[in-house]
């Protein structure tokens, strides 16, 4: 059973561009969280996509968009970077949103994002 | 405002001395708690987490968690470290079970020989 995934590993982008990062959940999962993790600090939440709707966001400018597809995979967008923007950007999986049950997100390894 | 604190941004232990790494919520009903590891260069790794059952939570890799709600903390333990053990340990706290998750800063666990 295969966990979360995410692609690429790495990538180096220069200011100004724009970049996308994948997800795959885990097997039976259906809610995919992102979160940006900038060097020595703890994860911030992005954002969360359920049945193909983003549902939170946490504090982060429109220049992070997203999406999620039928299959529940999802895809982080971001545009014009900045070098702030250089962080290990985490994807989590988890099912439903208010469950009866506080889910567990399971996280994917990540993908380095550089910007020069 | 929701905040979940670790304090102590680096412990460093040596190996097989006990492991006590601090975390503390900001909350008046009990939250939904978690203690993630990182190893360098991956993603985080659940180690246990507290859904108010019992208070004392027992994890992988020997690690244990108490809650202790009058105290508002979720301290992570292990009796005796082992050189694996270094790593990123993040606290974190979800409010409910609809709420995104928050993460602590993060501690550094370092094992000395």
């Amino acid at each position: 059973d295969a966990g979360v995934t995410q692609s690429p590993t790495h990538l180096i982008k220069t200011r100004g561009q724009q970049v996308t990062l994948r997800c795959s959940p885990k097997s039976g999962h259906d809610t995919v969280s992102w979160y940006q993790q900038a060097l020595g600090q703890g994860p911030q939440f992005i954002f969360q996509y359920y049945e193909e709707e983003e549902r939170q966001r946490g504090n982060f400018p429109d220049r992070f968009s997203g999406h999620q597809f039928p299959n529940y995979s999802s895809e982080l967008n971001v545009n014009a970077l900045l070098l702030g923007d250089s962080a290990l950007y985490l994807c989590a999986s988890s099912t439903g949103l208010a469950g009866h049950a506080p889910d567990t997100q399971y996280f994917g390894p990540g993908t380095r994002l550089t910007v020069l | 405002a929701q905040s979940v604190t670790q304090l102590g941004s680096h412990v460093s232990v040596s190996e097989g001395a006990l492991v006590l790494l601090r975390c503390n919520y900001s909350s008046s009903v009990p939250p939904y708690l978690f203690w993630y590891v990182q190893y360098p260069n991956q993603g985080l790794q659940l180690l246990l987490k507290y859904t108010s059952a019992a208070t004392l939570v027992k994890g992988i890799n020997g690690f244990e968690a108490e809650f202790k709600k009058s105290e508002t903390s979720f301290h992570l333990t292990k009796p005796s470290a082992h050189m694996s053990d270094a790593a990123e340990y993040f606290c974190a706290v979800r409010y409910s079970s609809a709420s995104k998750i928050i993460f602590g800063s993060g501690t550094r666990l370092s094992i000395r020989p």
